[in-house]
């Protein structure tokens, strides 16, 4: 039972450049979301997505970028890395309803822009 | 807006002892979800307890219990008998029943255990 899977868990970027983290998750939970963690500010949302092919702007949405295009995928795109994006990257998911109140993370992707 | 605070950046609890970790909350809503997450130093997030506001009643989970009072819109977290793998960055977590569907996270305690 693999839950939420991130890909890769660790990058290094220049300025400038682009790139795609992944989150897989196995649960067909309906609800995604990405987030990013940095020292005294906890965790912050960017995007997130209530079903496949829906995504809603979160706290801090500018220079990322999302798709869901499948129910089990949910991708967090940055087109032009700046070094304010260094950071650490969580994917979750939960189910839809009552019951689905609870949010798994994967294990986060470290993202270093130089 | 709802909003979660964490006053306390760093607490440290001698191992076996007890230790509370505060966190307080604002929101104008009547119904919705209060959660501590605990986040060891491999980054995973990891489910400690939760509570439902419509519940009087305080949640427990085994040496983790939480101490909910809706009126001052506090939700601390009681650890007793500390153990050295109770070590880990703590987040206190809102989440509205309806609506946006997002999670609101404090900024988080860090605590240390002592041998």
């Amino acid at each position: 039972n693999a839950g939420v899977t991130q890909t890769p868990k660790f990058r290094v970027l220049k300025t400038g450049q682009s790139m795609t983290l992944l989150c897989a998750q196995d649960m067909n939970h309906e609800y995604m979301y990405w987030y990013r963690q940095d020292p005294g500010m906890g965790l912050r949302l960017i995007h997130y997505s209530v079903g496949e092919g829906t995504t809603a702007k979160g706290e801090v949405p500018d220079g990322y970028n999302v798709s869901r295009l499948k129910k089990q995928n949910f991708l967090l795109g940055l087109e032009s890395a700046a070094p304010s994006q260094t950071s650490v990257y969580f994917c979750a998911s939960r189910r839809q309803g009552a019951f689905g109140n609870t949010i798994y993370f994967g294990e986060g992707s470290w993202l270093t822009v130089v | 807006a709802q909003t979660v605070t964490q006053s306390q950046p760093e607490m440290s609890v001698q191992e076996a002892e007890t230790v509370t970790l505060s966190c307080t909350y604002d929101t104008s809503e009547s119904d919705y979800y209060l959660f501590w997450y605990k986040q060891p130093p491999s980054r995973q997030m990891i489910l400690v307890i939760r509570q439902e506001a419509y519940k009087q009643q305080n949640a427990t989970e085994n040496r983790f219990s939480v101490n909910f009072q809706k009126a001052a819109k506090s939700f601390s977290l009681k650890i007793s008998d500390s153990q050295l793998g109770d070590a880990a960055m703590y987040f206190c977590a809102y989440r509205t029943t309806s609506g946006t569907y997002k999670y609101i996270f404090g900024t988080g305690t860090r605590l240390k255990v002592l041998a």
